[in-house]
């Protein structure tokens, strides 16, 4: 149990342009979704706290107007890169809280996204 | 400020047993986690500590001290597929805002020889 699934898995882009990649609880509700950024060797950054029916709450220094987030439903939340640049390249996570003793996150297989 | 550290490599033979320390300071407490990632994938979890002491779970234990700040996870009887970064997560607080955010070391770089 406890899947959760990304899509796509990896997109190139041209500069400009936007992207939506997106996370779906396979096998449970997560009422709370957290999408991560990660370069080359670097850990995962929180970008921002994704809550069904409600707005994103936004790490600090995370532009909410370029990166789109909804969460329509109980297994879908989504992360769009509005237009994105070179810079925006990085390998995107996404994470569902679990609702045990430990609330843990499970964490999607993430999306490799490269901005030409 | 939050301040999560850990070593960024270490290199252990096949067979053998690697301790990974990670010390945080945080805005509270409310759980350690540990990941393992490897290249390319997303991290899976591998334990959990709230309360101070050792926890086992097969070949992996993980230990707490919070008065310490300090954790660190044990990966006993290398395997090859060890190889792989491990992470130290942090869950600060909880409110209602921030329920479940966790905050990550840099991870840990473990390169497992024959």
């Amino acid at each position: 149990g406890a899947v959760v699934s990304q899509h796509p898995s990896w997109v190139i882009c041209k500069s400009g342009t936007s992207v939506k990649i997106e996370c779906r609880s396979l096998d449970f509700q997560a009422t709370t979704m957290f999408w991560y950024r990660q370069f080359p060797k670097q850990s995962l950054m929180l970008m921002a706290t994704s809550n069904e029916g409600s707005k994103a709450t936004y790490e600090q220094g995370v532009e909410k107007d370029k990166f789109l987030i909804n969460h329509a439903s109980l297994t879908l939340s989504t992360l769009t890169v509005t237009s994105a640049h070179p810079e925006d390249s990085s390998f995107y996570i996404c994470s569902a809280r679990g609702s045990g003793n430990t609330y843990e996150q499970y964490f999607g297989p993430g999306t490799r996204l490269t901005v030409t | 400020g939050q301040n999560i550290d850990q070593p960024t490599e270490m290199t252990a033979t096949e067979g053998a047993i690697v301790q990974i320390n990670c010390t945080y300071q945080t805005s509270g407490f409310n759980g350690l986690f540990w990941y393992q990632q490897h290249a390319g994938e997303a991290p899976t979890f591998l334990s959990y500590n709230v309360l101070d002491g050792l926890e086992e779970k097969g070949r992996f234990s993980s230990f707490l001290s919070r008065s310490k700040g300090y954790s660190y996870l044990l990966l006993k009887e290398l395997q090859m597929k060890d190889s792989a970064s491990y992470l130290c997560a942090v869950r600060p607080h909880t409110t209602t805002d921030s329920w479940g955010k966790f905050q990550f070391g840099a991870g840990t770089q473990v390169v497992v020889t024959p």
